[in-house]
């Protein structure tokens, strides 16, 4: 069985704060995807990104980087320099392959202040 | 490009009344699709999803229904509404490993 614990239920920062939003994975599974979703206010989930298994590299994608780490099943989210905008509901998601249902974590939500 | 589609926005349907909600996606063929709902305190459960025309798998027993009469229509249906069918509903399609979601359905039943 998959599962995905996002610990963290609210964290609020003010603006230009760095924050890191973790996830942690359980899966049986060699290969498997990893991901996350933006929810704002609006309620449409918006993808950040995809991650396999086979791919620890960390990214960057301007204030948004991830940490994939197999070691200890993590694959934790940061934002630099936070901004009112980033202000959301943020999910994990683990599938088991390529076009497989997604095990959401509760989500995290963010209040960046100004 | 591909988009996803879904309505209504917003429904206020009373306990016992049908329910009918459609997604439908452009710009692709043979996509797989799900729905998910999403209730008060936010976690995100799937529903159904479906591989092809006619090709419904239910993951949580209850009183509602999908079907897929089109290759990019999804409907998921309803016969009585309960109360506990409150939610956010989410449709979504898959693209190269990747599920992207529609706008969704906001559902309140009374």
């Amino acid at each position: 069985a998959q599962k995905v614990t996002q610990a963290q239920t609210e964290i609020s920062v003010v603006e230009k704060e760095d924050v890191t939003l973790d996830c942690v994975y359980e899966t049986r599974d060699t290969t498997y995807y990893l991901f996350w979703y933006k929810q704002p206010p609006s309620g449409e989930l918006v993808f950040l990104i995809r991650r396999n298994s086979f791919d620890e590299q960390n990214e960057i994608s301007g204030r948004y980087s991830w940490n994939f780490q197999k070691s200890t099943s993590s694959f934790n989210f940061t934002i630099t320099a936070s901004q009112v905008v980033d202000s959301a509901v943020y999910f994990c998601a683990l599938s088991p392959g390529a076009n497989s249902k997604l095990t959401f974590g509760k989500g995290i939500t963010l209040s960046v202040r100004p | 490009s591909q988009t996803i589609h879904q309505w209504p926005a917003t429904l206020v349907q009373p306990v016992g009344s049908p329910l009918s909600l459609e997604c439908t996606v452009e710009g692709t063929s043979n996509p797989n699709l799900y729905w998910y709902r999403q209730a008060a305190g936010r976690g995100l459960q799937l529903l159904f999803y479906s591989v092809g025309i006619g090709q419904i798998s239910s993951e949580v027993p209850q009183n509602l229904s999908a079907s897929r009469p089109q290759d990019r229509q999804f409907i998921l249906s309803s016969k009585k509404l309960l109360l506990s069918d409150s939610g956010f509903y989410l449709c979504a399609w898959n693209n190269r490993d990747t599920q992207y979601f529609g706008p969704g359905t906001r559902l309140t039943v009374l």
